[in-house]
């Protein structure tokens, strides 16, 4: 699987949107990109997932550059809930088989702090 | 519906003893994972099951650590002999099938510490 770059740590203010970016600069055409996210002490969670175009769902949008090359994952509008571990992963889906198929591999994410 | 059970919820044990870990996965998922999270790093998968039979288990230790899934539905983990470098969060996930871009569904994880 492509890895993935992300800043370590943001910081966001309660109320606005929380842009958080990834690189993947080797990410192949059969690669999805995956968003999960870890609030303290609960397991991972998933967020939301993309081939090549934006996708939206009831927790967040992806933004996915035309080249693939990038990422970025959007919450509208950040609460105090949302302070996170926030992982992007790029995953081969599909009938690609082998013994990565299926599996997330996990980077450092970034901790994303939402503040009052 | 009812998501990935785990326990126990937190376990300490003395080094060079042995334990065990229970996962049962969202009925009717038949892929299942265990990660092995270190305090700081991103969880790593040890282990990944379809059904009742193993798909990737490159990553576990099989020294020490050994899994199963004997009819496809509950799973257990067990490290034996266990080492201080073993303390960690063991996450058990499910995800409908292998086969497609199904999202994992993770459990709150077993905190285990090694004294």
């Amino acid at each position: 699987d492509a890895k993935t770059t992300q800043p370590p740590s943001m910081d966001c203010a309660e109320g606005r949107a929380a842009n958080l970016p990834c690189n993947h600069s080797t990410i192949s055409g059969n690669e999805y990109v995956y968003w999960y996210r870890q609030i303290h002490s609960q397991g991972p969670q998933y967020i939301i997932h993309g081939l090549k175009n934006n996708e939206t769902n009831e927790m967040a949008s992806l933004i996915i550059t035309e080249d693939r090359k990038s990422s970025t994952l959007i919450l509208p509008h950040a609460t105090l809930r949302d302070t996170a571990v926030y992982y992007c992963i790029v995953r081969v889906a599909g009938n690609a088989g082998g013994t990565s198929y299926g599996k997330l591999t996990f980077g450092q994410g970034t901790i994303l702090t939402v503040h009052p | 519906e009812a998501g990935v059970a785990q326990s126990p919820r937190y376990k300490i044990i003395e080094k060079r003893q042995s334990v065990a870990f229970w996962c049962n996965p969202i009925s009717g998922h038949a892929t299942l994972y265990w990660y092995q999270q270190i305090l700081g790093q991103g969880p790593k998968l040890l282990i990944q099951f379809q059904n009742n039979g193993v798909v990737d288990d490159s990553q576990l230790p099989k020294d020490r650590f050994s899994a199963e899934r004997l009819k496809g539905v509950d799973s257990t983990l067990k490290i034996q002999p266990a080492k201080l470098e073993d303390s960690a969060v063991y996450l058990c996930a499910s995800s409908l099938d292998l086969m497609f871009s199904y999202e994992q569904y993770f459990g709150p994880g077993t905190r285990l510490t090694v004294t």
